[in-house]
């Protein structure tokens, strides 16, 4: 099973509004990622988790703050977005982080509208 | 900087018939692992085909194969028997020892009836 979820499916919020993205991945892994993808564009790294610490942060505005409460859920808390914002936000999961075998397995996504 | 080159922006193929993606990577590591990810319209980005680059033997998956050429820093993606479900987003990428994948810009393919 490499299956990973994200909820919601489509969100869209006001830049005044405080929302929350879910991922799940049930399958072990200890590394956890979300991604920030426009459209016909590929993934851009945003936050990076292993063994539930936050690793690595890609000089991410404060509006993104990511969560980690167990090492099968990753959080991503949105306050105060701005219409660039806007795109389709993935999570992705891994055995572990570091090792070059490692391969990501990836969400469905959560496509976020910023008014 | 580690970057990935895909530089055909959008293909199209007739069904039944076979289709190449072209990728090319730059990097000073001997030690990394390439990829190819699909993603359809749909959006879920799903996992086609992984090389390890110590791996001379090029990788498939039952209609997918891969000619890695490692001198060349080649990676290039042949579907054969071209399937409708094939139409997707396809991503190259790779990821050197230790650090995070660097993906391509994407190509495009459209798989017409």
């Amino acid at each position: 099973d490499t299956e990973v979820t994200q909820t919601p499916k489509h969100l869209v919020m006001g830049m005044t509004n405080k929302k929350s993205l879910k991922c799940e991945q049930h399958m072990g892994h200890r590394a956890m990622y979300w991604y920030k993808q426009k459209a016909k564009k590929p993934p851009e790294l945003m936050f990076v988790y292993s063994y539930e610490k936050l690793s690595i942060n890609e000089s991410v505005p404060s509006r993104f703050s990511p969560e980690c409460p167990n090492s099968s859920l990753l959080n991503l808390h949105l306050h105060a977005l701005q219409p660039e914002d806007s795109a389709l936000y993935l999570c992705a999961s891994s055995p572990r982080r570091g090792g070059v075998q490692e391969t990501q397995y990836f969400g469905p996504g959560t496509r976020l509208l910023v008014l | 900087a580690q970057t990935v080159t895909q530089s055909q922006p959008e293909m199209s193929v007739q069904e039944a018939e076979t289709v190449t993606l072209s990728c090319t990577y730059d990097t000073s590591e001997s030690n990394y692992y390439l990829f190819w990810y699909k993603q359809p319209p749909s959006r879920q980005m799903i996992l086609v085909i992984r090389q390890e680059a110590y791996k001379q033997q090029n990788a498939t998956e039952n209609r997918f194969s891969v000619n890695f050429q490692k001198a060349a820093k080649s990676f290039s993606l042949k579907i054969s028997d071209s399937q409708l479900g094939d139409t997707a987003m396809y991503f190259c990428a790779f990821r050197p020892h230790g650090q995070n994948f660097v993906f391509g810009p994407g190509t495009r393919l459209s798989v017409l009836p």
